[in-house]
């Protein structure tokens, strides 16, 4: 079983649709999560940091953690073409020099206009 | 802008030869970390250094090797070339906030 497991892909959505995105993990240690954004052939785009349990708001993202279920997700509301990218979720047990990140395959979302 | 900069954005090595590739992070932040990124995968953690030192590896041989500077830049030198380092190579440096990446440095190796 791996670290992290993320819902296989790809996801296609009408423009304006709630998104929802899904990782499980398997070690109890991490406590710091992270969603990324990724366009094609670019790096990955930090969207979302959280800590421990609980949800957290920015604008249209909605991130949400549960550690008792060892489960993360990432909501977008009002989906955008804009949107339209590689979603990788990532987890660590610390942060600065203990920051070693272990990250989702990865799902590739797709908005139709 | 996440202030990580790579260099060069893409080269072509053929299978035994050696890369070296750079990152210049953020200023005060003093951890630096790359990742492999293979096609369709999420990253994998290489290694990481913290002040100049080796402060954690993944599961890479030690023909993957790195360097951090005291301007907290950084190298990532891979010898040996496979054709299965073909890959996206990450740099990301680290803050209170999260990991921040630059936009990495595509080689392909033939």
């Amino acid at each position: 079983q791996k670290e992290v497991e993320q819902d296989p892909g790809p996801l296609s959505v009408p423009e304006g649709a709630i998104v929802s995105l899904n990782c499980t993990y398997s070690n109890s240690a991490f406590q710091y999560f992270m969603w990324y954004r990724q366009y094609s052939r670019k790096g990955p785009e930090l969207l979302m940091y959280t800590y421990s349990s609980g949800n957290k708001e920015d604008g249209r993202f909605t991130a949400q953690v549960d550690k008792s279920s060892k489960y993360i997700s990432l909501f977008i509301r009002d989906s955008q073409p804009s949107d339209s990218a590689t979603y990788l979720c990532a987890m660590s047990a610390g942060t600065g020099a203990n920051s070693k990140l272990t990250f989702g395959k990865g799902i590739t979302l797709s908005v139709r206009p | 802008e996440t202030g990580v900069t790579q260099s060069p954005t893409h080269l072509i090595k053929t299978r035994g030869q050696q890369v070296t590739l750079r990152c210049s992070s953020q200023s005060g932040h003093n951890t630096v970390s790359w990742y492999q990124q293979a096609l369709g995968q999420g990253p994998q953690f290489i290694f990481q250094y913290y002040r100049e030192e080796e402060n954690g590896r993944g599961n890479f041989p030690p023909r993957f090797s790195g360097l951090q500077f005291p301007n907290y830049s950084s190298e990532l030198n891979v010898n040996a070339l496979e054709l299965d380092d073909s890959a996206l190579y990450l740099c990301a440096s680290s803050s209170n906030q999260g990991l921040f990446f630059g936009e990495g440095s595509r080689l392909t190796v033939l």
